[in-house]
């Protein structure tokens, strides 16, 4: 089960606002993941982050590593109507080395035109 | 270059019957990972594989479950025998970098 709190549970926006989300964790992590999951699909690798306090963008996707290592947050701006999904939160802790991730519960994004 | 492919996509069974689903890893990636994912639960580890070899299968809800990973290209999970309560979508995912997984599109299990 998860052991990452992702907020929000769900947002409801229109199409060119900007969407921020974040994952907080009680534990350490080394590796901090942002997934995307289309209806139907599996979960499809948005961003990854390996150190404290890196900032990484994909497109209109930013996504931060947290300088305490406790949490990450993903900014989506400009959305537009294909944003429309889950969006998980995954992150790998510092004493795992076998890459065994835990999981946000999700924020399901709507995007209204 | 092929995702991660999982078979069937869907299955639809009757309770205690043997369900097995299949996975291919994407080429040349040394650990594959079989979750689970509810309404409930969310996202789950079942177990998981690094070199063919078994590493965590805490995951694994009780002895109805078992999984195998005979070579680098295949694994399966199978549930022997099934119950309405083991109705989930199960995903595969294989890894290439430190600590990022790909995901295949899963398998959609429905156990009357």
């Amino acid at each position: 089960g998860q052991q990452l709190n992702q907020s929000p549970q769900s947002m409801f926006i229109q199409e060119g606002e900007d969407v921020s989300m974040n994952c907080t964790s009680s534990s350490i992590f080394n590796t901090w993941l942002w997934y995307k999951q289309d209806p139907g699909e599996g979960p499809v690798l948005l961003i990854a982050l390996y150190k404290a306090g890196e900032l990484t963008s994909n497109g209109r996707l930013t996504a931060q590593f947290g300088i305490t290592r406790k949490d990450s947050f993903l900014n989506i701006s400009a959305s537009i109507p294909s944003d429309v999904g889950i969006y998980f939160c995954a992150g790998s802790m510092t004493t795992d080395s076998w890459g065994k991730l835990q999981f946000g519960a999700g924020t399901q994004v709507v995007v209204t035109p | 270059d092929a995702g991660v492919i999982q078979s069937p996509r869907h299955e639809v069974t009757e309770m205690g019957q043997e369900v097995t689903l299949r996975c291919k890893p994407i080429s040349g990636h040394n650990s594959l990972f079989w979750y689970r994912q509810t309404m409930m639960r969310g996202l789950e580890l079942l177990i998981y594989f690094n070199n063919n070899v078994p590493i965590d299968d805490s995951g694994m809800p009780e002895d109805r479950f078992s999984a195998k990973m005979p070579n680098a290209s295949f694994s399966t999970l199978k549930i022997q025998p099934s119950e309405p309560r083991d109705s989930a979508v199960y995903f595969c995912a294989s890894r290439s970098g430190p600590d990022t997984q790909y995901f295949g599109p899963g398998t959609r299990l429905t156990v009357l």
